[in-house]
């Protein structure tokens, strides 16, 4: 069974700074989907990036970007120029490629802005 | 407005009282989810739907029930709550390609006493 590991419980990080937080996963599939998603305190799940596994490029989005590395099945995500408002859970995702819908998530990382 | 919508949003309940969380898409999407989230262990899925009559267990089903008989609902049915079923329960729903993202609902926060 694929699972998702988020090795960083809680991170920090100063206003206008970057924070990177990390997650592995462990599959055999050669085809699937990794994503970050954040939840702030409404709780509302809300997706911040996606990668392909069979895209070699790390997707970006605006502050937001992904190193991706598909050998060490390691998918970080690095946050540029933290704003306060960044302050949330992040849940780290994968999704097999070519089967519906089965979605396993990390266990998260709470991240706290500091002004 | 795009939107999948849940309800109840709150419910206190006791071990054994039949119960059922309601979820509704407006996007015609053929797949939707059902997901708890628990501290530490973030969200696992209970159950998910391919499509109308289509349904196939996530990784914590025990316990629960679910039901696709229309494309734009999917409810959870817990038949004899427990309070290990104490939990922020999420619904989603996304359309078949397999790329593209899935919407979650607001969340069901529900008490087991």
């Amino acid at each position: 069974a694929q699972t998702v590991t988020q090795s960083q419980p809680e991170m920090s990080v100063q206003e206008a700074e970057t924070v990177t937080l990390s997650c592995t996963y462990d599959t055999s599939e050669s085809d699937y989907y990794l994503f970050w998603y954040k939840q702030p305190p409404s709780r509302q799940m809300i997706l911040v990036i996606r990668q392909e596994a069979y895209k070699q490029q790390n997707a970006t989005e605006n502050r937001f970007s992904v190193n991706f590395q598909k050998a060490a099945k390691s998918f970080s995500l690095k946050i540029s120029d933290s704003q306060l408002g960044d302050a949330a859970m992040y849940f780290c995702a994968y999704r097999r490629g070519n089967y519906g819908q089965n979605f396993v998530f990390g266990p998260g990382t709470r991240l706290s802005v500091l002004p | 407005e795009a939107q999948v919508t849940q309800n109840p949003r709150y419910l206190i309940t006791v071990t054994g009282k039949k119960l059922t969380v309601t979820c509704s898409q407006n996007m015609n999407h053929e797949y939707m989810s059902w997901y708890r989230q628990d501290p530490g262990l973030g969200l696992r899925q209970i159950y998910y739907s391919m499509n109308v009559e289509v349904t196939d267990k996530g990784d914590v089903p025990e316990g629960y029930k679910v039901s696709r008989k229309e494309k734009r609902n999917f409810p959870l049915i817990l038949e004899s709550p427990s309070p290990n079923q104490t939990s922020l329960y999420f619904c989603a729903s996304s359309p078949e390609d397999h790329g593209r993202d899935q919407y979650f609902g607001p969340g069901t926060r529900l008490l087991v006493l």
